[in-house]
């Protein structure tokens, strides 16, 4: 069973278009986070949710928005798509401040063309 | 704000060839510094979580250890297999729900 599942995994579109990238834990977890990595590997937090609120939204165009239906689920919302939007984008999760460790997806490598 | 500082960039070892990475580290009140290996398309896999300095903990081949200003992942008698990128990432008291992580050490270990 795959703990922490994200699809699509590869995600080709074109500018200006609107596009989701889905996310499920089955690991009980009470937080849950989008990353994306950019071309240098380089993990940078997006936005963190516990028990489906919003804690942490850190400084990304408002094109990007998160939705939490359930504290199993996070979802990434992306609006008019833009070249510089494309990277990998990862989900995790933890239990509480995961002090313990995250569990990671295995990402979803978004390009714009 | 946490700052995180792995070096090598890149690293090439023969088989067997035992070496250390390194991660320096600036945040107020550290609460905790996480070891992650990442493999081609995949996502980071955690390895370890030191709290606090002196601290050391073992995995395999892989050892590392935490100082206040940095932590060494220490690799002996590396395989292939250990090929990959290893992450450090920290959460401190004024971040304490996000990982802030280093750029990363890519180790190719030649058979």
């Amino acid at each position: 069973d795959t703990a922490v599942s994200q699809t699509p995994k590869y995600l080709v579109t074109q500018m200006g278009n609107d596009k989701s990238i889905k996310c499920e834990q089955n690991l009980g977890h009470d937080t849950m986070y989008w990353y994306k990595q950019d071309s240098k590997k380089f993990l940078k937090i997006m936005f963190s949710y516990n028990n489906k609120e919003l804690i942490i939204n850190e400084t990304v165009p408002n094109r990007f928005s998160p939705k939490s239906p359930d504290k199993a689920h996070l979802n990434l919302h992306i609006n008019s798509l833009e070249l510089g939007d494309s990277a990998v984008y990862f989900c995790a999760s933890s239990q509480g401040g995961g002090f313990y460790g995250y569990t990671f997806g295995s990402g979803t490598r978004l390009t714009v063309v | 704000e946490d700052q995180v500082t792995q070096s090598p960039e890149a690293l090439r070892l023969q088989e067997g060839e035992s070496s250390s990475l390194n991660c320096s580290y600036t945040v107020s009140g550290l609460r905790g510094l996480f070891w992650y290996r990442q493999d081609p398309g995949k996502g980071p896999e955690f390895l370890f979580t030191l709290y606090s300095a002196g601290e050391e903990k073992e995995k395999e081949r892989l050892k590392a250890t935490l100082t206040k200003k940095e932590s060494f992942l220490h690799i002996t008698a590396p395989k292939p297999e250990d090929s990959a990128t290893y992450l450090c990432a920290v959460t401190s008291a004024g971040s304490a729900r996000q990982l802030t992580f280093g750029s990363g050490t890519q180790l190719t270990v030649l058979p």
